[in-house]
């Protein structure tokens, strides 16, 4: 089975602190995603990543960079945390499109609950 | 007007009872995606469809490309279904997914 983990389920960071949230997956797919999900706004998407050292931006990266130095690892960081930042973050991965492929579906993580006081 | 729309936002079922999800998109896709999401956060992949028809045990997805819909029944449903049960929609090759807001589903003893 494809298993997404997120490092931390709960943290409480201050304002200002400099947070990072960790993804690793084991199935080697070659595309990651962050996204955050506030309650009414679903999931939106704040970066992926389509191979290692490559990203781009999603619908709301202000405020967030990322950084995939290996293949199974994508890292989420907040460089200042802010209050408005406090969300619930899903990391996922997706294998590249092939030819054919029985299922190019999409794996997520657990989820981590960021909370900035 | 949101690019993909679910129906209902609310759904509270009896134990045993035929429900459906509906989710309605506006744009041109390559594939949709059912999701499921438990209380806790997280999500699991139920379905991927392009076209026609899937089921898997008492869940069936369904897509109408033309009239750019599907559906997601749940047979003789179940106090463990109750979940937040996501549409979302990827628009040709991009590595983007549109979510729709979820449908809160709460099946009674």
């Amino acid at each position: 089975d494809v298993k997404v983990t997120q490092s931390s389920r709960y943290l409480v960071k201050r304002t200002g602190e400099k947070v990072f949230l960790e993804c690793v997956q084991d199935m080697d797919h070659e595309n990651m995603f962050w996204y955050r999900q506030d309650p009414g706004l679903g999931l939106r998407l704040i970066y992926f990543s389509y191979d290692v050292k490559m990203k781009e931006k999603g619908d709301i990266p202000e405020g967030y960079s990322v950084s995939r130095e290996k293949k199974e690892r994508f890292s989420l960081i907040l460089e200042s945390a802010s209050t408005n930042q406090t969300s619930m973050y899903l990391c996922a991965s997706r294998p590249r499109d092939r030819a054919y492929r029985s299922g190019n579906t999409i794996y997520f993580g657990e989820g981590s609950w960021l909370t900035v006081v | 007007k949101n690019e993909v729309e679910q129906s209902p936002q609310n759904l509270t079922a009896q134990e045993g009872e035929f429900i459906t999800i509906n989710c309605s998109y506006s744009v041109g896709i390559s594939a949709l995606h059912w999701l499921q999401q438990h209380p806790g956060g997280g999500i699991v992949s139920l379905f991927m469809l392009s076209s026609g028809k899937k089921k898997h045990g008492r869940l069936i997805a369904t897509i109408n490309i033309q009239e750019k819909h599907s559906s997601l029944h749940i047979t003789a449903s179940h106090p463990r279904d109750s979940a937040v049960y996501i549409c979302a929609v990827r628009r040709g090759a991009t590595n983007k997914l549109i979510f729709g807001t979820g449908t809160l589903l709460a099946v009674q003893p």
